[in-house]
């Protein structure tokens, strides 16, 4: 069991627009940790998609777009691209664990 | 350019500890604000947090591991040291090593991991 909630999974068609939740609490995105977002390829190791809620990184495609709110984040994509299809991770920090790191469970985005 | 890459053994018995070294250019240790974590990834699973240090030696571990947890620093060597100990076959996975953006607390370079199966 996760610390932040994800949806298993989220499907599209090219070049629609999907959102993946990222589900926490008081002790984690709720006290004011900035949540973060990696794009996972098959077989490949996670990259950095969104950072600080809403910031990306230099090269990253302005189709990705993050956002946060009380408790909770999301991450969009818009224009659906068949390279857009693997895994997609929150992470933050906790207080209540001792401000250690703490992922999503994952999102599995399947372009159709 | 930053780089980041993993170390250590493939295969490794029940009760052993694991070592794990990230060797790192790029950046230096010695750098305020600067950081590195481990992140590991069961086959088929979710990533799971495990441990960071930063450049201050503030060292933070998962509450859930930290009995079995140790990370350590080599600035002049420019690498990380993970040590698990215990390990059980659940501990199977692919260990990744990645430097913290300074003042994000985000990972933006990741090592290609290294998978290390616990097996009798």
């Amino acid at each position: 069991q996760s610390v932040l909630t994800q949806p298993p999974s989220v499907s599209g068609a090219p070049g629609q627009r999907v959102t993946i939740s990222c589900t926490g609490s008081s002790s984690n995105i709720g006290a004011g940790y900035d949540v973060h977002w990696y794009q996972q390829l098959p077989g490949t190791a996670p990259k950095l998609l969104i950072y600080g809620n809403s910031n990306r990184p230099s090269g990253v495609p302005d189709r990705f777009s993050g956002s946060k709110s009380g408790t909770s984040a999301s991450l969009a994509i818009t224009g659906l691209q068949a390279e857009d299809e693997g895994d997609y991770y929150c992470q933050s920090y906790d207080r209540s664990l001792s401000n250690s790191g703490v992922f999503g469970g994952g999102t599995k985005v399947t372009v159709l | 350019q930053i780089t980041v890459k993993e170390s250590g053994p493939t295969l490794v018995k029940p009760k052993q500890t694991l070592t794990l070294t990230c060797t790192f250019s790029g950046f230096s240790l010695s750098t305020s604000g600067v950081g590195v974590a481990w992140i590991r990834q069961p086959p088929g699973k979710a990533l799971e947090w495990l441990t960071l240090i930063y450049w201050d030696d503030e060292k933070r571990y998962s509450p859930f591991l930290k009995n079995r947890l140790t990370i350590t620093k080599d600035t002049s060597k420019n690498q990380v040291v993970l040590s698990m100990t215990n390990m059980d076959p659940v501990d199977t996975a692919t260990y990744y090593c990645a430097h913290i953006k300074v003042r994000s607390g985000s990972y933006d370079y990741w090592g290609q991991g290294t998978l290390v199966t616990v097996s009798s």
